[in-house]
């Protein structure tokens, strides 16, 4: 079961910004952890988006950025695009549990 | 280029075993943290094991002690053994390579589907 909590779906027009937070607890992104975002487009696997926190893989647009503050963590697309309409997975580590690497409950971004 | 290709997949019934193969390029399993991932229909994304490039192996509660990670040096491969299967794993089974922390690679997946 998904130990970070995510809100199930978040919107907007092309062009807005929209936020995705990712909620975790003591043993995990309060510890210390980094957290890592993953894009999965309909139909397809999940690629990485973020990760550490904010930093980006080669490819992956400057339109996307991600923040960590105590046990939370958010991630931003501004500008968005049609092609943003996905899924999108925060994950980190966990130490308290035997379940090392933990995802959050995923939320659908739909571009109106 | 790195590349992830999963095989193995299919219809099992309940109790039975299936082997899930990972067939790698661009990179050296051995020299890798390689995990496999699973996503039930229509849901979100658990980690199921890891095999660091020391050879250690873990697993997650729900596969602990019915799964087993391996590989294979000389065919660059990864493996999942899944036994005494349920219809609770079933799920797409993603390899995926990364660090310690995270995932950067993953495969197209392959579908387990548990039911008599």
């Amino acid at each position: 079961q998904s130990v970070l909590t995510q809100p199930p779906s978040v919107s907007g027009a092309p062009g807005q910004r929209v936020t995705i937070s990712c909620t975790g607890s003591s043993s995990n992104i309060g510890a210390g952890y980094d957290v890592h975002w993953y894009q999965q487009l309909p139909g397809t696997a999940p690629k990485l988006l973020i990760y550490d926190n904010n930093n980006r893989p080669s490819g992956v647009p400057d339109r996307f950025s991600g923040s960590k503050s105590g046990t939370s963590a958010s991630l931003a697309i501004t500008g968005l695009q049609a092609e943003d309409e996905a899924d999108y997975y925060c994950q980190s580590y966990d130490s308290g549990l035997s379940a090392y690497y933990v995802f959050g409950t995923g939320t659908k971004v739909t571009v109106l | 280029e790195v590349q992830l290709v999963e095989s193995g997949g299919g219809l099992i019934q309940p109790g039975g075993s299936l082997r899930l193969s990972c067939a790698a390029s661009g990179f050296t399993v051995s020299s890798n943290y390689m995990s496999w991932v699973r996503q039930a229909p229509g849901k979100g994304l658990e980690w199921v094991s890891v095999i660091y490039s020391t050879g250690n192996t873990y697993y997650a509660d729900s596969v602990k002690g019915r799964f087993a990670i391996s590989r294979d040096n000389s065919k660059n491969t990864l493996y999942l053994q899944m036994n005494s299967l349920r219809a609770e794993d079933t799920a797409v089974y993603y390899c995926a390579r990364g660090t310690v922390y995270f995932f950067d690679y993953w495969g197209q997946g392959t579908l387990v589907t548990v039911s008599s």
